[in-house]
């Protein structure tokens, strides 16, 4: 199915760690971003790419890397995990001016 | 400070009857609005959006209403149905310049629609 794909779905990390979130999207669209959402509250956003290329930070990027390889493919890296960053991860995609399209998330815990 | 809110946390209606999410925004820059509807462990899904120069955007049970000089938009369900359980997030975007349409998004409004 068209859509947003994101891998893990979880993940485990002791603090300080390090790992790569991962996203594609095989619908073609130039933007892509990276939200995180902790209970109770709504998405903030952490990174977005306009087009290929380029990357932009968003509301809370301390902490976070990220690197749009292609097209498709739109990166989170987390370099030393902090309890902080415990947190459900949405990567979403968009075709211009319209909605998002989401992927299922990646539930991250940092112990 | 929150430039979009939700100031209600939670909604309950019966089967049939009208839904209302309503949803306060700060920044005039804003020009795209937005509702998305998010079932547990699953992503947001898009449910309906509307432009700053339109005050009002139908999609079957959906109604988004948007009031720009009160800095407010409503989402309309009717009738609701039991299967509209989720939570609702409000967005707002800005396409006016370069910002790539990022969307800020409210806390959200979990509706119950019970039987």
């Amino acid at each position: 199915n068209a859509g947003v794909t994101q891998t893990p779905k979880f993940q485990v990390l002791k603090t300080g760690q390090s790992m790569t979130l991962q996203c594609a999207q095989d619908m073609n669209h130039n933007s892509m971003y990276w939200y995180r959402q902790d209970p109770g509250m709504g998405l903030r956003l952490i990174y977005y790419s306009a087009s290929e290329g380029t990357t932009d930070k968003g509301e809370v990027p301390n902490g976070y890397n990220v690197s749009r390889l292609n097209k498709r493919e739109f990166s989170l890296r987390l370099e030393s995990a902090a309890p902080s960053q415990t947190s459900v991860y949405f990567c979403a995609s968009r075709p211009g001016q319209g909605g998002y399209t989401f992927g299922s998330g990646t539930r991250l815990t940092v112990v | 400070d929150q430039q979009v809110k939700q100031n209600s946390p939670s909604l309950s209606v019966q089967e049939g009857r009208i839904s209302i999410l309503n949803c306060d925004y700060t920044n005039s820059m804003f020009d795209y609005f937005l509702w998305y509807k998010k079932y547990p462990a699953e992503g947001p899904t898009f449910l309906i959006s509307i432009s700053s120069i339109k005050d009002k955007n139908e999609d079957g049970r959906f109604t988004v209403f948007l009031n720009k000089s009160a800095k407010h938009l409503s989402l309309h369900i009717v009738p609701s149905q039991p299967g509209d359980s989720a939570v609702y997030f409000c967005a707002a975007s800005e396409f006016g310049n370069t910002n790539a349409g990022k969307s800020t998004f409210g806390d959200g409004t979990t509706l119950t629609v019970k039987p």
